[in-house]
């Protein structure tokens, strides 16, 4: 059964400053998903990624399949960026992109 | 388009009740998934269905849990007498395949 631990659990920053959110998990994967939880409780998915990187805007995802690790960044982040992210796997090596496993959330507060 | 709907947003019950939650899928999306997040709590999946393949149970945390998807499109979770710790907001989630996830604003259960 796959295991996800994210760091930091919370993150405070300054406007502008560039953010990295880590995500690392322990059986391998065919895909890794990047959640975000407003804090309204909305939940928007920002990336899944299988190799490589994924850039959306400010926001890139990597993932180093080897090393079975992903971080999130955010270049120059911005007040409305505060929300909770979350880092999911499949619960199993080879199990479906249904049956997730999430990390806890890394609570990221962006002050102006 | 419209996106992903769950209804009602919020639902208080009684102990030993039982209550049905509804989730109306984007159109033509081929996968659901219901999740829920306890209270300060992750997280966590429940069950998933993928086009006319039977679902993914594995989730289900009691036997007082179950779920139907109707035409692939409308899908229910009905919790039997239910218990102070089913209190959640359960999400609802659908997808193309096994592609990005689209989530509902979810129900929020409380069992008094």
């Amino acid at each position: 059964k796959n295991e996800v631990e994210q760091s930091p659990q919370n993150l405070t920053a300054q406007e502008g400053e560039f953010i990295t959110i880590n995500c690392s998990y322990s059986v391998g994967i065919s895909a890794l998903h990047w959640l975000q939880q407003h804090p309204g409780g909305g939940i928007v998915s920002l990336f899944m990624l299988s190799s490589g990187k994924k850039k959306h805007g400010r926001l890139i995802a990597t993932i180093n399949i080897p090393e079975k690790h992903s971080s999130l960044h955010i270049t120059a982040s911005h007040p409305r960026d505060s929300a909770v992210y979350i880092c999911a796997v499949p619960i199993h090596y080879g199990g479906s992109q249904g049956n997730l496993i999430f990390g806890k959330g890394t609570k990221l507060s962006v002050k102006p | 388009g419209a996106g992903v709907s769950q209804s009602p947003s919020n639902k208080v019950t009684e102990k030993g009740k039982d209550v049905e939650l509804r989730c109306d899928p984007i159109s033509g999306h081929t996968a659901l998934y219901w999740y829920r997040q306890s209270l300060g709590q992750g997280l966590e999946f429940l069950i998933y269905f993928q086009g006319n393949s039977a679902p993914d149970k594995s989730g289900l945390p009691s036997d007082r849990f179950s779920a139907e998807r109707t035409g692939g499109s409308v899908s229910t979770l009905t919790i039997q007498r239910t218990q102070q710790e089913d209190s959640a907001v359960y999400l609802c989630a659908s997808s193309w395949r096994g592609d990005t996830q689209y989530f509902g604003p979810g129900t929020r259960l409380t069992v008094l």
